[in-house]
């Protein structure tokens, strides 16, 4: 069945430092992918999405760009904050409007001023 | 415009008891899922619900039951519960003709089972 792969966390870094946070996918057809992202003591939300080959998800500084020839979609940010500090959740959907959404385990990111 | 309700926000039980879950969607939001997310596995789906029918099952025993009212707040009963059902148990709802790619959570509903 489908399924997401991300990198085990937890990852820390520096004010400042270049984030990359790896996802890879396994599906059949062509799903949409995603990032979610947890803040502490929130609910889950939506970061940024891409729904076909060579998109470009983007939102608050964040990219990931779903590349079908490596079945991967890596989050990644130029210049992290303390206030980006959250669990990143990588996911995939198939089937439409049909289909749920099926998470990655989740990366633990702690950012340290 | 509030947020997902999800109640409560602990519980604490022993095994074999059962155990009702409650989920408020945002206003004008139908469609409902849930998922169960635990250290071990991440999130896990459990089920769908739009306009008070299940949509869509992840793999859970029969034992993970729901159901949606006609205002459309959601309900998850786990009966029998066992050790391994303790989880953060989390809802989600989703605007109709998003086809369900942008997902609103709640805080989720704390389980634990002794």
């Amino acid at each position: 069945g489908d399924s997401v792969t991300q990198m085990e966390g937890p990852v820390t870094l520096s004010e400042e430092a270049f984030l990359t946070i790896n996802c890879t996918y396994t599906a059949t057809g062509y799903p949409s992918l995603f990032w979610y992202v947890q803040y502490p003591g929130e609910g889950l939300q939506l970061l940024l999405k891409a729904t076909k080959a060579d998109d470009k998800g983007s939102n608050k500084g964040f990219e990931a760009t779903y590349r079908k020839e490596t079945t991967s979609f890596h989050l990644e940010k130029g210049s992290v904050q303390v206030s980006d500090s959250a669990v990143y959740f990588c996911a995939l959907k198939n089937g439409g409007s049909q289909g749920n959404l099926i998470f990655g385990k989740g990366t633990k990111l702690s950012v340290k001023p | 415009k509030a947020g997902v309700t999800q109640t409560p926000r602990y519980l604490i039980k022993t095994r074999g008891q059962q155990v009702t879950l409650s989920c408020s969607p945002i206003s004008g939001h139908r469609s409902v899922s849930w998922y169960q997310q635990t250290p071990g596995q991440g999130l896990q789906f459990l089920f769908e619900y739009f306009s008070e029918t299940q949509r869509n099952k992840g793999n859970f025993p029969g034992r993970f039951s729901g159901r949606q009212f006609s205002n459309s707040r959601s309900e998850m009963n786990v009966s029998t519960l066992e050790l391994g059902d303790s989880a953060l148990y989390l809802c989600a709802s989703s605007l109709p003709g998003t086809g369900g790619e942008k997902l609103f959570f709640g805080s989720g509903t704390q389980l634990s089972v002794l």
